[in-house]
């Protein structure tokens, strides 16, 4: 079975200065790899996926990830934040095989942007 | 295009009470269907999903249960509710045979007093 770690639950970084948000899966097998943005209230927004090929995938926001297998890691990255991307963040992963598919998500990570 | 409806918004029930919130799916057929709970600190823990009319399947045991009357619908109900069935509800779908990306709706928020 999969497994999702993202080990820290808030991150507080000031306004214009770049993040990492991490994410650390356990598969025996390969995985899709997906992080979701959550504004206060709402349900959660695809940010960007990884599904094969390049490491590095960009999303929207001007958020990135790098898929990185030796470390299992997708850490989830902006150069520079704005106050408007306080939000929690999940990283997800699910199997690519046919039929259902069980999405499991870690237990989120809470950006607060200092301005 | 297609677009996913979860209501009522908000709910406050005493304990006891009966349930049901309800999830809709417009633009799509034959989606997948999964409801999650959301409690502060633990993430999403999934409740039920379902890839066809009828077909129920339940991640934990709890006092929740779920059904899928029409392809498009899905309803999350308890008989009686319990303090411990407060938070935040979330219905989402996803396409069948595709890469697990999950659309979520806007959320259910439960308070039980």
């Amino acid at each position: 079975a999969q497994s999702v770690t993202q080990l820290d639950s808030q991150v507080p970084v000031f306004e214009e200065a770049p993040v990492e948000l991490r994410c650390n899966y356990s598969s025996s097998v390969s995985v899709y790899l997906f992080w979701y943005v959550q504004y206060p209230n709402q349900g959660l927004q695809l940010l960007l996926k990884y599904l094969s090929g390049s490491t590095l995938v960009k999303g929207i926001n001007g958020f990135e990830a790098e898929f990185n297998k030796s470390q299992t890691s997708f850490h989830l990255r902006k150069p520079s934040v704005h106050i408007s991307d306080t939000a929690e963040y999940f990283c997800a992963v699910s199997l690519p095989s046919g039929g259902y598919q069980k999405v499991t998500f870690g237990t989120g990570t809470k950006l607060q942007v200092i301005p | 295009s297609q677009t996913i409806h979860q209501w009522p918004a908000t709910l406050v029930q005493p304990v006891g009470s009966p349930l049901s919130l309800e999830c809709t799916v417009e633009g799509t057929s034959n989606p997948n269907l999964y409801w999650y709970r959301q409690a502060a600190g633990r993430g999403l823990q999934l409740l039920f999903y379902s890839v066809g009319i009828g077909q129920i399947s339940s991640e934990v045991p709890q006092n929740l249960s779920a059904s899928r009357p029409q392809d498009r619908q899905f309803i999350l109900s308890s008989k009686k509710l319990l303090l411990s069935d407060s938070g935040f509800y979330l219905c989402a779908w996803r396409w069948t045979g595709a890469t697990g990306e999950l659309f979520f709706g806007e959320g259910s928020r439960l308070t039980v007093l």
